[in-house]
């Protein structure tokens, strides 16, 4: 099988462009998950979809958002890009067991530097 | 409000010995997940372990063990006989546990660098 994909690998932009980052979960999984990396803020959760709809959502401003295809496969987008959305983004795929033994797995991630 | 603490930013340690990595937790959620997760120096974050605060059993996978003691609020991970390829930043995570499923949100600990010496 597959991992998860996410593309593009590496981006820049300026301040106050947008982005679209996308995330291909591995075949077979619903549940969409991503997270922000920074070297001051740490991992921080982003938002989950589930069946194309945003399930849950972590404390990001409303210039993040995200949505969910049929086929599973989901995007991230940030408008007017600031200097501090520079960061590591990750997505994660999982089954969405309904028991606890759900298990994630995680994209190489997308670098975004804003200058 | 949830709160993870790994107060141990880094550790070094030689090729075989069993070191232990520590996690707090604070939650006023009754029902919540711990995980774990590994971050090698590829940057690429893997999955270790997920689990039910129900739970409190113990859980070993090979070289790799969990301890979750909910009367300390605690969830350590200890890597027996560990190898060079342990090297990593390991994070510890908290969520609430909620029917609707999924990843709620998802609070992590600062992380703690492993180093394996040969």
């Amino acid at each position: 099988k597959a991992g998860v994909t996410q593309t593009p690998r590496y981006l820049i932009k300026t301040r106050g462009q947008q982005v679209t980052l996308s995330c291909s979960p591995i075949s077979g999984h619903r549940s969409v998950s991503w997270y922000q990396q920074t070297p001051g803020q740490g991992l921080q959760f982003l938002f989950e979809y589930f069946s194309e709809t945003q399930r849950n959502k972590g404390n990001f401003p409303g210039r993040f958002s995200g949505r969910q295809f049929s086929n599973s496969r989901s995007e991230m987008n940030v408008s007017t890009l600031e200097l501090g959305d520079s960061a590591l983004y990750l997505c994660a795929s999982s089954p969405d067991y309904p028991s606890d033994t759900d298990t994630q797995y995680f994209g190489p991630g997308t670098r975004l530097t804003v200058l | 409000a949830q709160k993870v603490t790994q107060a141990q930013t880094e550790i070094s340690v030689v090729e075989k010995e069993d070191v232990t990595l520590d996690c707090v937790y604070e939650t006023r959620d009754t029902t919540y997940y711990l995980f774990w997760y590994k971050q090698p120096p590829s940057g690429e974050l893997v999955f270790l372990i997920r689990r039910n605060s129900f739970d409190e059993q113990n859980e070993i996978s090979g070289r790799y063990s969990w301890n979750f003691q909910k009367s300390t609020s605690s969830f350590n991970f200890t890597i027996t006989a560990s190898q060079v390829v342990d090297s990593a930043v390991y994070f510890c995570a908290l969520s609430p546990r909620a029917n609707s499923g999924g990843y709620q949100k998802v609070t992590f600990g600062i992380g703690t660098k492993l180093q394996v010496i040969p």
